[in-house]
């Protein structure tokens, strides 16, 4: 079955690129739209973009200006870098699959990034 | 952009209890609203999509309903497993927007 799993530095500094790969194993990266959501220490979910799998992007207006997606279907990735982070960016980061219908059928189990001098 | 607010923020009930969450959107969306349930530490999980479409897998004690700007999630008998954190999504627009959520507890 499909599986999705987060990777990427655990501790981030102010100012600079938060940079995240999600892994797709166990199918194809192909034919399917992929976001990332967040979710602060005690918060709720924040969405924060989706690709398709040819590379066509769509990012949430609140965080547009410091987002950009990147996919790899030979490596059956996808990637985030989110750049002048601050303590606010700390969260647990999600990658996740949208079914036929567009709802988020395959979630990563998450990664905590911590923005921290 | 469109606005997702759930109500109550907070439920408790007993097991075996009937559970209703509301989720209003603030323009009208179709029926393109998911339902996730989430358990402190875990990945949310997709229960309902299509607004009462059930995902694969899924206990049939859950249900959703709605079209337009109000949808409900149901779950008829609460059982232990249940008690977690359930956030609705609308997907109608190029924003996938979550409601802030609501947090079912043990009365």
């Amino acid at each position: 079955q499909v599986q999705l799993q987060e990777s990427g530095p655990g501790l981030v500094k102010p100012s600079e690129t938060l940079s995240l790969k999600c892994t797709v194993s166990g199918g194809s990266i192909s034919g399917y739209y992929w976001s990332w959501i967040r979710q602060p220490p005690g918060k709720g979910l924040e969405w924060i973009g989706y690709i398709y799998y040819s590379g066509s992007t769509n990012y949430n207006p609140s965080l547009k200006s410091r987002v950009t997606m990147s996919v790899d279907t030979s490596k059956n990735q996808f990637s985030l870098r989110l750049r002048s982070v601050t303590a606010a960016d700390t969260a647990v980061y999600y990658c996740a699959r949208h079914n036929f219908s567009g709802a988020f059928d395959i979630w990563g189990l998450g990664t905590m990034v911590t923005v921290s001098a | 952009d469109i606005q997702m607010t759930q109500s109550p923020s907070t439920l408790s009930a007993s097991v075996g209890d009937r559970v209703t969450i509301t989720c209003r959107a603030s323009q009208s969306i179709s029926s393109w609203l998911a339902w996730y349930q989430q358990k402190t530490g875990k990945a949310p999980k997709l229960l309902i999509y299509k607004a009462s479409s059930l995902e694969s897998g899924v206990p049939s004690r859950f249900s959703g309903s709605g079209s337009g700007t109000e949808f409900t999630l149901t779950i008829s008998s609460l059982q232990p497993d249940d008690f977690a954190t359930y956030y609705c999504q609308q997907y109608s627009t190029y924003s996938r927007i979550f409601g802030q959520g609501t947090k079912v507890e043990i009365k």
